[in-house]
């Protein structure tokens, strides 16, 4: 059973960058088989796909985010990173970190989520 | 950007009877298209990918019907822990997700 665990401040003062890990157990990020993805949820409650990363290090990112966001892996330690810059208040949502399908069309496993505000 | 706009809003149903949820796509989609539940204070649960095909441990009232821009999910016989918010998603170029339906108890 693969589970996802968030990790990292819960509030970010405006301008700076957001740092989020997410710690996978019950797999390997090193597997080769699953992308590995953070996705975040407004107040309002809609969700927005922010982007993904494979064990090579090779990602993909939302349009809208491409220039403010980093997605990273560290293999050794089974976890993978999210950096965010030059937040404001739009960037306050609670943040998750999800695993691919097998399907490769969706996302099977999710973090618990983590409320990270900007003030 | 794809946008998935899901209808309506906001459903009113009483335990045991027929839910139907519509999510659809500014252009299509083919069939990758998918379903969540989510319940106050927890992540999204899938629910239905590829259009039609339930996620492990599923139960068999939820299916999911469509492709190319239209699609449903149908729940046959609500049960009490089915009323929840339900959200649809799309994988082409990159992900987006609808905006909700909640279905809420009559």
């Amino acid at each position: 059973q693969v589970l996802l665990q968030e990790s990292g401040p819960r509030q970010v003062k405006p301008s700076e960058t957001l740092s989020l890990t997410c710690t996978v157990s019950g797999d390997s990020v090193s597997s080769g088989r699953f992308l590995w993805n953070w996705i975040r949820q407004f107040p309002g409650k809609g969700l927005e796909w922010m982007g993904d990363i494979y064990y090579t290090g090779n990602t993909n990112y939302n349009p809208s985010l491409k220039s403010r966001v980093t997605i990273s892996v560290d293999t050794s330690k089974n976890q993978f990173s999210l950096s965010l810059s030059s937040v404001t208040a739009a960037d306050t949502a609670v943040y998750f970190c999800a695993k691919e399908s097998s399907s490769r069309t969706a996302f099977d496993v999710w973090g618990q989520g983590a409320l990270v505000t900007v003030s | 950007e794809i946008v998935l706009t899901q209808s309506p809003a906001t459903l009113s149903l009483s335990p045991g009877e027929r839910a139907t949820l519509s999510c659809r796509a500014s252009q299509s989609v083919s069939n990758y298209l998918a379903w969540y539940q989510q319940k106050p204070g927890q992540a999204p649960r899938l629910l239905i990918f590829d259009a039609s095909n339930r996620a492990t441990g599923i139960p068999a009232r939820f299916s999911g019907s469509g492709s190319g821009t239209d699609f449903t999910l149908t729940i046959s016989s609500l049960e009490p822990e089915d009323f929840a918010v339900y959200f649809c998603q799309q994988r082409s170029k990159w992900y987006t997700f609808g905006q909700g339906t909640k279905l809420e108890i009559k």
